[in-house]
């Protein structure tokens, strides 16, 4: 079955990168985009971008731009998330997950960030 | 962007039937998704494109609706339906999610 395993949870200093993965298993990770998506405590969920592992393509949400880079490791079917940096904004889980007809029919079991000095 | 709103929340009973609406600012087509989410997990997809049940989610679950209001509806509502619902929509550009509702039992 598909799973989506994500890193443990990050405690990092304002100003500073942190490089969180989702590491698939159950299908062909180079076939699907990897998405990946921001919930903020009480606040809803954000699109933040997608990545293609089979080629490295990538689309960004335009308020995402400059503060996040995805890459993938086809070797390994693992993708990565890249926040720089980091303010306190950025504190929040951040989910990977696959699309299924539009929709996301997988997620990772979430990661969260916390920035604090 | 596009902007899916959604009531807060709601208090409903076991047993009875509940309707969870979301609209967007402008049409999306059918393009929209229903997600349940409890405290400390990951979002589960309930409805895909308006009114399409995945395989394994319970037929309580439903959902209806077209261009900008659409409506996701639990009947009968289970205990075990305590959570948060999100509606997505993915028809224009950024993919955009609702606030939540959180269902609360009586």
């Amino acid at each position: 079955q598909v799973q989506l395993q994500q890193s443990g949870a990050e405690l990092v200093k304002p100003g500073s990168s942190v490089k969180i993965s989702c590491k698939a298993s159950g299908y062909t990770f180079t076939s699907y985009d990897m998405h990946w998506i921001k919930q903020q405590p009480g606040n809803g969920l954000e699109w933040i971008g997608w990545i293609y592992p089979g080629n490295g393509n990538t689309k960004y949400n335009q308020k995402f731009n400059g503060k996040t880079t995805l890459t993938a490791d086809k070797s390994s079917s693992t993708a990565y998330m890249q926040l720089s940096s980091l303010t306190s904004a950025d504190s929040a889980v951040y989910f990977c997950a696959i699309p299924y007809r539009d929709s996301y029919a997988h997620w990772g079991q979430g990661v969260m960030v916390t920035v604090s000095s | 962007d596009t902007v899916l709103t959604q009531s807060p929340a709601l208090a409903v009973s076991p047993g009875e039937r509940v309707s969870i609406s979301c609209r967007a600012s402008e049409g999306v087509n059918s393009y929209v998704h229903w997600y349940q989410q409890k405290p400390g997990h990951q979002p589960k997809l309930l409805i895909y494109k308006a009114s399409n049940l995945p395989s394994g989610v319970p037929a309580r679950f439903s959902g209806s609706g077209s261009g900008t209001d659409f409506t996701l509806t639990i009947d009968p509502v289970e205990a075990d339906d305590t959570a948060t619902y999100f509606c997505q929509q993915s028809w224009n550009d950024p993919w955009t999610f609702g606030g939540g509702t959180k269902l609360e039992l009586k």
